[in-house]
């Protein structure tokens, strides 16, 4: 009954450091996004992937990359950490119909000094 | 571009009374969904309900209940008898139809405070 496994769970980095947050979903859905939660500014989508092999830029994705390893796993990585990024970070998942929910993994904080 | 406004930034409601979250979007589709998602202080984002914009009952889910006025394109949250368990950041999310690689679009999101 895992759902969204998101880790970690915290991260500090020093400014320029790289990282690469994890996500795997056990729920066979095909879509999976990494969005980020600021305050007062909602959850922004950062890239999306719609299926295996495919990537694609949401609203926020300079300084990110990801990578859709298998239907399971997405992950984003920063490669140069810069303050700015300093936020919580979502991953989900969601089936393929329209009005299928997203399911979200329990969020990465991460702050960068 | 579709956007979605929450223009409470705060609401605050008495136990066992009921309290209405606004929202309202902008798109030219005529078809879409709308999603109303909870996060408590856990951080855990939680589906509340969902609507089809071609359906014209409002949906509702126990005491969690929506009005939903597509000409006017806004999708209220109505909670009715507060719990203490409904205090959270409470957002609303937009879809174009069609499938699940359409982007769901969130507002800033509504902070409600639940007094005992």
């Amino acid at each position: 009954n895992a759902g969204v496994t998101q880790t970690p769970k915290f991260q500090v980095l020093k400014t320029g450091q790289s990282m690469t947050l994890q996500c795997a979903q056990d729920m066979n859905h095909n879509s999976m996004y990494w969005y980020r939660q600021d305050p007062g500014m909602g959850l922004r989508l950062i890239y999306y992937s719609a299926s295996e092999g495919t990537t694609d830029k949401g609203e926020v994705p300079n300084g990110y990359n990801v990578s859709r390893l298998n239907k399971r796993e997405f992950s984003l990585r920063l490669e140069s950490a810069a303050p700015s990024q300093t936020s919580v970070y979502f991953c989900a998942s969601s089936g393929d119909s329209g009005n299928s929910p997203l399911h979200f993994g329990n969020g990465t904080r991460l702050t960068v000094t | 571009a579709q956007t979605v406004t929450q223009s409470q930034p705060e609401m605050s409601v008495q136990e066992a009374e009921t309290v209405t979250l606004s929202c309202t979007y902008d798109t030219s589709e005529s078809d879409y969904y709308l999603f109303w998602y909870k996060q408590p202080p856990s951080r855990q984002m939680i589906l509340v309900i969902r609507q089809e914009a071609y359906k014209q009952q409002n949906a509702t889910e126990n005491r969690f209940s929506v009005n939903f006025q597509k000409a006017a394109k806004s999708f209220s949250l109505k909670i009715s008898d507060s719990q203490l368990g409904d205090a959270a950041m409470y957002f609303c999310a937009y879809r174009n139809y069609g499938g699940a690689t359409n982007k769901l679009i969130f507002g800033t999101g509504t902070l409600l405070a639940v007094q005992p």
